[in-house]
């Protein structure tokens, strides 16, 4: 596609439901980054693929979040048990490798009720 | 630990004057340093990126950013501020491999008054 495409755009959830976010990136990007955006907040790191490993999971919070990008393409964010703390814009980047601009998604809003 | 810091969270700026956003960063090391901006909307859209060389570089949208490593600082300007400038704009740094785990600052609302 042209650019990195987040599903869905909006997602609402109640407490201690399951959720999974969907990035398709850019064509031929075999680095993928996740990054979550709480309110008046700046990005925050959550964890960085290269193919089809975590290169970097350093920023998921705890063990209710979890990542996978089983053929290297599409990666799927998904969150356990989710909290009211975890509604934020949850934003997917994709580069052609490290050291090349990352390109970012419009991110999905996951609120939490 | 990386840290960034933009002191103004909104500045408002009237149309066709010149721009200062601020930005202070912490890395022990040589930092890579990046100005994004995001509208309504939109993704976070590169502006500019310093990763070594000369210290004053060139972006999109005529911006351009200052890197001084006596202050620990990587300052946007822009001389002529335009409606569609307004915006959230974020400061981030990352480490010497490049774009991955980059730490984003809080951010700089602009405003822009006709």
């Amino acid at each position: 596609g042209a650019g990195v495409s987040q599903t869905p755009s909006n997602k609402v959830t109640e407490k201690g439901k399951y959720v999974e976010l969907r990035c398709d990136p850019i064509s031929g990007h075999t680095a993928l980054y996740w990054y979550r955006q709480s309110l008046g907040q700046g990005p925050e790191f959550l964890i960085y693929f290269q193919g089809t490993g975590a290169a970097d999971d350093s920023g998921l919070p705890n063990d209710r979040f979890f990542a996978v990008r089983p053929e290297g393409s599409v990666s799927t964010l998904k969150i356990q048990r989710t909290e009211r703390g975890d509604s934020a814009v949850y934003l997917c980047a994709s580069s052609k490798g490290v050291g090349t601009e990352a390109f970012f998604g419009q991110g999905t809003r996951l609120t939490v009720v | 630990a990386q840290s960034v810091t933009q002191p103004d969270i909104h500045i408002t700026v009237s149309e066709g004057a010149s721009l200062e956003l601020r930005c202070n960063y912490s890395y022990g090391a040589t930092p890579y340093l990046f100005w994004y901006v995001q509208s309504p909307g939109q993704g976070l859209q590169l502006l500019l990126k310093y990763f070594s060389g000369d210290t004053l570089v060139q972006g999109i949208k005529g911006f351009e950013a200052e890197f001084k490593r006596s202050q620990s600082s990587f300052n946007l300007r822009k001389p002529s501020v335009h409606w569609s400038d307004a915006a959230e704009y974020f400061c981030a740094v990352g480490s010497n491999t490049g774009f991955q785990k980059l730490v984003f600052g809080t951010g700089t609302r602009l405003l822009v008054s006709p």
